[in-house]
């Protein structure tokens, strides 16, 4: 596609729910990545997967956060029983293996859980 | 190991004055850095990178960030701020080679005064 796309864009939620976001990538790239943005907080890396397989999953921030990437293309982050604490937007980036190693945003998924 | 400093979370200038941002970074390795541009509600887009080319980038906007190895910094100029350069903006830092995690700042809010 013609950049990241990140679906859906707003998503709110009751505590304890599941959720699930997902992420298009640019049509190509290998790389994928996801961040969290808290309100008036700078990037937090949660994941890197390099086509399927996810080599840092360091930044996962418990075990009810997971994520998968199938085909090497589209990404789903799952977070299971919902806390207010998971309020954020959540940030898809992926990067192609030619170029200057930037990354393309897409423009997020603000999730907010009641 | 690599990390990223912004110093000023906030930053407010005149329209038609100096804009600079600060950005110090730290790698054990040769440093990919990047300046992104964040709007309300957007994701992040591209500003310049530096990869080992001219230490001087030019970027869009009329932005440029000058590489100073001696000084491990990268701080974001542009000689005349407009309204339309309100924002927020983050440093990154990267590597060539293997998996390139990207490790970003905390940002910096430009505010632009009329």
């Amino acid at each position: 596609g013609a950049g990241v796309s990140q679906s859906p864009s707003n998503k709110v939620t009751e505590k304890g729910k599941d959720v699930e976001l997902r992420c298009d990538p640019i049509s190509g790239h290998t790389a994928l990545y996801w961040y969290r943005q808290s309100l008036g907080q700078g990037l937090e890396f949660l994941i890197y997967f390099q086509g399927n397989s996810a080599p840092d999953k360091s930044g996962l921030p418990s075990d009810r956060f997971s994520a998968e990437r199938t085909g090497g293309s589209v990404s789903t982050l799952t977070i299971q029983r919902t806390q207010q604490e998971d309020s954020a937007v959540y940030l898809c980036a992926s990067r192609g293996l030619a170029g200057g190693h930037e990354q393309f945003f897409g423009p997020g998924t603000r999730l907010t859980v009641l | 190991a690599q990390s990223v400093t912004q110093l000023g979370s906030h930053v407010s200038v005149s329209e038609g004055a100096l804009v600079l941002l600060r950005c110090n970074y730290s790698s054990s390795v040769p440093p990919y850095l990047f300046w992104y541009v964040q709007y309300p509600n957007q994701g992040l887009q591209l500003l310049l990178k530096y990869t080992s080319a001219a230490t001087l980038v030019k970027g869009i906007n009329g932005f440029e960030a000058e590489f100073k190895k001696s000084e491990t910094s990268f701080h974001l100029t542009k000689p005349s701020a407009h309204m339309s350069d309100a924002a927020e903006y983050f440093c990154a830092v990267t590597h060539s080679g293997g998996y390139q995690k990207v490790t970003f700042g905390t940002g910096t809010k430009l505010q632009v005064i009329p």
